[in-house]
């Protein structure tokens, strides 16, 4: 079973550019998130999807930061503009519909340096 | 607020002997906890979970307790293996309140040596 794919792997922008980030969850997962892992610190999650349709995005900043999820599959995160405390790994996740017991499986991460 | 702690940022075990990894949480709705395993430059994987209805879970070397009146939990490896060597990473979820949406601690590095 392929696993959750993110590309691109690493991106060097200076500040005020704007990024974009892809990911493509595990074939059948209805529910995917985005987070973001600062140096030093746990993931915190920016956006959840079930399907196409937002279930929280209280977290994300959203005068900069904007997601889609187009179809129910593949996802978009994008950054306009990136700011230097933007530099972080931006981690893909993906699960079945929530059930007691699901497990969210994870995605190798984008990590992005802003200049 | 960080929710979820983990106070321990590193931790070094002996090969072979118990390595205890501990998180602490403040929110009294958190039900559902598990514990994420991440090696460099790959995204965490899910390592074991424990319902708030059980105080134990055991899943071959790794166990996970859960303390509710302490709000503590902690995950126990025996015996530790270099290849145990990662970051560990405690999360909470309140699933009756907000669904499946987790909150994670800050990490803790294990280094096994042989």
């Amino acid at each position: 079973e392929a696993g959750v794919a993110q590309s691109p792997r690493y991106k060097i922008i200076e500040k005020r550019q704007s990024v974009a980030f892809w990911c493509n969850p595990i074939s059948g997962h209805a529910t995917l998130y985005w987070y973001q892992q600062i140096l030093g610190q746990g993931p915190k999650l920016l956006i959840q999807f079930q399907n196409n349709g937002v279930v929280d995005d209280s977290q994300l900043p959203k005068d900069r930061f904007s997601a889609e999820r187009l179809k129910g599959v593949d996802s978009t995160l994008k950054i306009q503009p990136a700011k230097l405390e933007d530099s972080a790994v931006y981690l893909c996740a993906s699960s079945l519909p929530p059930v007691p017991g699901d497990i969210q499986y994870f995605g190798a991460g984008t990590r992005l340096s802003v200049l | 607020d960080q929710q979820v702690k983990q106070n321990s940022p590193s931790l070094s075990v002996q090969e072979g002997r118990i390595s205890i990894l501990n998180c602490d949480y403040t929110n009294s709705m958190f039900d559902y906890f598990l514990w994420y395993k991440k090696y460099p430059a790959e995204g965490p994987t899910f390592l074991i979970s424990i319902s708030s209805i059980k105080d134990k879970n055991e899943d071959g070397r790794f166990t996970v307790f859960l303390n509710k009146s302490a709000k503590h939990l902690s995950l126990h490896i025996v015996p530790s293996q270099p290849g145990d060597s990662a970051v560990y990473f405690c999360a909470a979820s309140a699933r009756k309140s907000s669904g499946d949406k987790l909150t994670f601690g800050t990490g803790t590095r294990l280094a096994v040596r042989p």
